[in-house]
């Protein structure tokens, strides 16, 4: 596996369900994030995690909440979700702790959430 | 506060014709750092260039070309004789130095390239 990859790529769940989003960067970098591209907004930042440690939160509701176990590997478990929380979801990731501007970010395909 | 302005939300071109995607950025920042990236129908996005504020250079890669005028805060992309593989969603982004690196996407301009 090369890039940044996320799993599952589709999901479909209830409003009541649990279920958790993965992602993994063979990169070696060491800053993550979780977006929220939703249709005709712009990406919304959910969350940035510096050599696993988690920097922002960006006023997301308490019913996503991320897991970073170590560099390589980004968690979004879900929990009781609403209709409008349909989107994909992006993790990327960037070489240099998270405070680097000039950084480029590497995306991993999404995962395409429906809430039913 | 920074913003993002991809005014055109959707083009179409016929396969050979050049395009102009138009990105318009605010920022009070002197130092920062504007992207462009795509969005094919796999979903990724993929980084295409990075411009900081102080070159003003243009760049040309391939059939890519960027215009950065800072006097008009513009960071314009032309595709010449565009591919029916250049139809994606394509994002500008503006990024400055926080306590976390904090980018600001545009809404993204759909290209589609007609045969």
């Amino acid at each position: 596996e090369t890039g940044v990859t996320q799993t599952p790529r589709h999901l479909v769940m209830g409003m009541t369900n649990k279920k958790s989003l993965k992602c993994e960067q063979h990169l070696g970098h060491n800053a993550m994030y979780w977006y929220k591209q939703s249709a005709k907004k712009p990406l919304e930042l959910m969350f940035v995690y510096s050599l696993e440690e988690r920097v922002e939160n960006n006023s997301v509701p308490s019913r996503f909440s991320p897991e970073c176990p170590n560099s390589s590997h980004l968690f979004l478990h879900l929990h009781t979700l609403q209709p409008e929380d349909s989107a994909l979801y992006l993790c990327a990731s960037s070489p240099n702790r998270a405070g680097r501007a000039r950084d480029e970010q590497f995306f991993g395909p999404g995962t395409r959430l429906t809430v039913l | 506060a920074q913003k993002v302005t991809q005014a055109q939300t959707e083009i179409s071109v016929v396969e050979k014709e050049d395009v102009t995607l138009d990105c318009v950025y605010e920022t009070r920042d002197t130092t920062y750092y504007l992207f462009w990236y795509k969005q094919p129908p796999s979903g990724e996005l993929v980084f295409l260039i990075r411009r900081n504020s102080f070159d003003e250079q243009n760049e040309i890669s391939g059939r890519y070309s960027w215009n950065f005028q800072k006097s008009t805060s513009s960071f314009n992309f032309t595709i010449t004789a565009s591919q029916v593989v250049d139809s994606a969603v394509y994002f500008c982004a503006l990024s400055e130095d926080g306590g976390y690196q904090k980018v600001t996407f545009g809404i993204g301009t759909k290209l589609q390239v007609i045969p």
